[in-house]
């Protein structure tokens, strides 16, 4: 199975900040990634695919990059909403193996 | 507009049986593969495994094997997880999510609390 890694598991930031996750796969996954927003008590959200597609109505703030087994997660500059769990996943081989989430909270 | 609905919170005592449905509306059931994904409380996303929507073939991740079974009626455009045998440790929301590559639409979720 394909590990995914993200770092750091959680950040304190203030509104306004930009902020970066990292996701991890232990092997190459081409760009077989995706990105989802949890809230608590909440579904995921996917926010992107594929690495760097956006998904409709998601805000031009988050972006996405990377390639073969390293990826990351940009939010240019934090909104109250964007508080909560992030998660990366690869769609390129199965079992469809989810990071084990990254935590934003304010600071 | 894409829906997916399941059904609701589910309190079982360990050794029963549970059945989820998830209902799909808004676009063409046998167009995308169903996911179901566990989430253990204060835990991460465990993908389960998928169900082929045109053939009702499964695929399940190691772990979800023996005990849990996706299932199918096209005919009301319904994907199913049954869990026999339930322990303790299968308390946990489980979502259906559309997509076999990019899971774009997310059930609600379904509480299962397994407790004696």
């Amino acid at each position: 199975d394909i590990q995914m890694t993200q770092s750091p598991s959680s950040l304190s930031a203030s509104v306004g900040d930009g902020v970066t996750i990292t996701c991890r796969a232990s092997q190459s996954i081409s760009r077989n990634l995706n990105w989802y927003q949890q809230k608590p008590g909440k579904a995921p959200k996917l926010l992107i695919y594929a690495t760097s597609s956006l998904q409709s109505g998601v805000p031009s703030r988050f972006s996405g990059s990377g390639s073969g087994t390293d990826f990351t997660l940009t939010i240019s500059s934090l909104q109250p909403e964007d508080f909560a769990t992030y998660y990366c996943q690869q769609s390129y081989t199965t079992p469809r193996t989810f990071g084990q989430g990254t935590k934003v909270e304010i600071k | 507009q894409v829906q997916l609905v399941q059904s609701g919170s589910e309190l079982k005592k360990p050794g029963a049986s549970v059945k989820v449905s998830c209902k799909a509306s808004g676009y063409t059931f046998t167009s995308y593969t169903m996911n179901w994904v566990r989430q253990a409380p204060g835990q991460g996303l465990e993908w389960m495994g998928w169900i082929n929507t045109n053939t009702g073939n499964p695929t399940y991740a190691q772990g979800f094997t023996g005990r849990f079974v996706f299932s199918l009626d096209t005919s009301v455009s319904t994907t199913y997880l049954q869990i026999s045998s339930l322990k303790a440790e299968d308390t946990a929301v489980y979502y259906c999510a559309r997509g076999s590559t990019v899971p774009d639409f997310w059930g609600q979720g379904t509480l299962v609390t397994v407790s004696s």
